[in-house]
């Protein structure tokens, strides 16, 4: 158990529909990392939060956003969503600011669009 | 970019024997991590590698690290089945995004 938790487990969606996935870093954790894990594939990275700002993003298009609140808790927005956008979303929290430390991986929201 | 490729990419073995995974990097970098994914599941992190040269060891699981090279190896020892996974290595820039591998899936057969 790493303490880092995730909501919902599952969830089905249908194209052009928007989604809010969330996270729950362990206390005292200050960086949260969102990854989208396709079947096959390791986790691409989306971005990263560092006390509530944007702290690197990857190549993932403005549909994609986050927020991260005072509580260490986070959001992954997906408006628009594609087909192609069904995967394992993981969120993976640590606790200093440069991303460098060993990340904690939450189990995983799988997302299915249709 | 920072490339992260693994190999290989499937790995059948039998209990008992010997096998190295091997991560090679396109850019320096002085973090690389190996983790675990059980089929459905999430990331496990196994090991932290600092600097040229690190080697740990858990269990059956040793991971070595040369960044001359930008080289990686994970070598497992007398295999047994409860370490049938997809193992991953990934790589943190300044930045603190991290690059994975492919992933290589890992069956150990009795």
């Amino acid at each position: 158990e790493t303490g880092v938790t995730q909501s919902p487990t599952h969830l089905i969606k249908t194209r052009g529909q928007q989604v809010t996935l969330r996270c729950s870093s362990q206390s005292g954790h200050n960086t949260v990392s969102w990854y989208q894990q396709a079947l096959g594939q390791g986790p691409q990275f989306i971005f990263q939060y560092y006390r509530e700002e944007e702290n690197g993003r990857g190549n993932f298009p403005p549909r994609f956003s986050g927020l991260q609140f005072p509580n260490y808790s986070s959001e992954l927005n997906v408006n628009a969503l594609e087909l192609d956008d069904s995967a394992l979303y993981l969120c993976a929290s640590s606790p200093d600011g440069g991303g460098t430390d060993t990340q904690y991986f939450g189990p995983g929201t799988r997302l299915t669009v249709l | 970019e920072l490339k992260v490729e693994q190999n290989p990419l499937f790995l059948s073995m039998q209990e008992g024997k010997n096998y190295t995974i091997y991560c090679n990097y396109s850019t320096t970098s002085d973090r690389l991590y190996w983790y675990r994914q059980d089929p459905g599941k999430s990331l496990e992190s196994l090991f932290v590698l600092l600097s040229n040269g690190a080697v740990k060891q858990e269990g059956r699981l040793m991971a070595s690290l040369d960044t001359k090279a930008r080289l990686s190896t994970l070598h497992i020892t007398a295999a047994v089945h409860d370490l049938s996974a997809t193992y991953f290595c990934a790589l943190n820039t300044n930045a603190g995004k991290s690059t994975f591998g492919d992933g290589t899936t890992l069956t150990v057969k009795p």
